[in-house]
């Protein structure tokens, strides 16, 4: 069974930073593209970043790019999301998905709250 | 960037009816386009990729169709379970989008 478990939200403050953790299991995560969605209080959704198998590319909109960095440990099997100079507007429930194309499996989501 | 579209914003519809959600993108997609159900709660789940492909477990009474700019995502007879919020989101270019939402309820 594919699993995905996000980790490391909070409650942090602005110009502060965060690190997001997915543990994965049952599926080979070498071999996958992978993502960061977020989502807002109320909103829709919007992906944040993804990166590939061996972690040679990497891909950010443009809201976060130059502040987050996405990563990945194939060995552990596990990915991060590395958020600095975190704003109020970064407040969501992030989540981690499997793929950068068609998210086919998605964890439960981790909340961040940047606030004062 | 690739901005997508979905309309309309909510549909009212009864138990047993039939639903057509629609999704455009401002510029071709191919067929690199997805939907998905998201309810309160809960993280989104993939519903149809490659514009037409169910997923994985997915009831055959949803179905996509389209390309190019144009999609439409239809549940064939509408269940208790399936009033959510639907997003299609594309594929095709970098940076990925996702539409608004059509929120499916009674």
């Amino acid at each position: 069974e594919v699993q995905l478990v996000d980790s490391g939200g909070g409650l942090v403050q602005p110009g502060g930073s965060l690190r997001l953790s997915c543990a994965v299991s049952g599926f080979t995560l070498r071999s996958y593209w992978m993502s960061w969605v977020r989502q807002a209080p109320g909103k829709g959704l919007e992906w944040v970043a993804s990166i590939k198998q061996d972690g040679s590319e990497t891909y950010y909109v443009d809201s976060v790019e130059g502040r987050f960095t996405m990563s990945r440990d194939n060995a552990k099997n596990s990915l991060y999301l590395q958020m600095n100079s975190l704003r109020a507007e970064d407040t969501a429930v992030y989540y981690c998905a499997k793929s950068a194309f068609a998210l086919t499996d998605w964890g439960q989501g981790t909340l961040v709250t940047v606030s004062s | 960037e690739i901005v997508m579209t979905q309309s309309p914003a909510t549909l009212s519809v009864s138990p047993g009816e039939r639903a057509t959600l629609s999704c455009r993108a401002s510029q071709s997609v191919s067929s690199n386009l997805a939907w998905y159900q998201q309810k309160p709660g809960q993280a989104p789940r993939l519903l149809i990729l490659a514009a037409s492909t169910r997923a994985t477990g997915i009831p055959a009474r949803f179905s996509g169709s389209g390309s190019g700019t144009d999609f439409t995502l239809t549940i064939s007879s509408l269940q208790s379970e399936d009033f959510a919020i639907y997003y299609c989101q594309q594929y095709n270019n970098w940076p990925i989008t996702f539409g608004p939402g059509t929120r499916v309820d009674i």
